[in-house]
């Protein structure tokens, strides 16, 4: 599975949009890009995926190169809910199962 | 519609001692995984199920036993608990196996062995 990079951090103020960047130079045609972001310790959330195309819905919208080596999560209007870790992840089908691999994501704080 | 429950919320075991956490979903979801999350790191994949009456290991089984009698539910017993199973445990389901679905987690089990 590729890896991917995430910026340990990130600041953002409340209304305005939060661009969160990940980094997943060796990802493969197959594999697709996931983003689920975890508040306080609960489970991890869904956001969006994609795998070539721009995608958006109600959370997030979801930038992918054209070289599909780097992704930008896009939060329109953040709000102080939304301060939690985004976690990027490329994933696939291998060894038999499919399976999410956490990195240590981008802890993303949203003040006043 | 409940999604994914997870049962118990806080767990204290001394060491040696047995118990199962329990995970069920209400969507009728084929694919059901546990997960275990240690202080300041990410998710690492414990078991997983593709359907009642399958299931093998992920990256980190050992101590650790599944069964999938039933789509619904898919619990996690601990066998003799040693301290290194302290930890949050999550369950996750998924509606087909595929990469291109979404998984879904419960609200987790912390535990604690003493």
């Amino acid at each position: 599975d590729a890896k991917t990079t995430q910026p340990p951090s990130m600041d953002c103020a409340e209304g305005r949009a939060a661009n969160l960047p990940c980094n997943h130079s060796t990802i493969s045609g197959n594999e697709y890009v996931y983003w689920y972001r975890q508040i306080h310790s609960q489970g991890p959330q869904y956001i969006i995926h994609g795998l070539k195309n721009n995608e958006t819905n109600e959370m997030a919208s979801l930038i992918i190169t054209e070289d599909r080596k780097s992704s930008t999560l896009i939060l329109p209007h953040a709000t102080l809910r939304d301060t939690a870790v985004y976690y990027c992840i490329v994933r696939s089908v291998s060894g038999g199962y499919n399976k999410l691999i956490f990195g240590a994501g981008t802890r993303l704080a949203v003040h006043p | 519609n409940a999604g994914v429950t997870q049962t118990p919320k806080f767990q204290v075991l001394k060491t040696g001692q047995s118990m199962t956490l329990q995970c069920a979903q209400d969507m009728n979801h084929e694919y059901m995984s546990w997960y275990r999350q240690d202080p300041g790191m990410g998710l690492r994949l414990i078991h997983y199920s593709v359907g009642a009456g399958i299931t093998d290991q992920g990256e980190v089984p050992n101590g650790y036993n599944v069964s999938r009698s039933t789509t619904e539910d898919f619990p996690l017993r601990l066998l003799s608990a040693a301290p290194s199973q302290t930890s949050v445990y999550f369950c996750a389901t998924q509606l087909h196996r595929e990469a291109s679905y979404e998984q879904y987690f419960g609200p987790g089990t912390r535990l604690t062995v003493t």
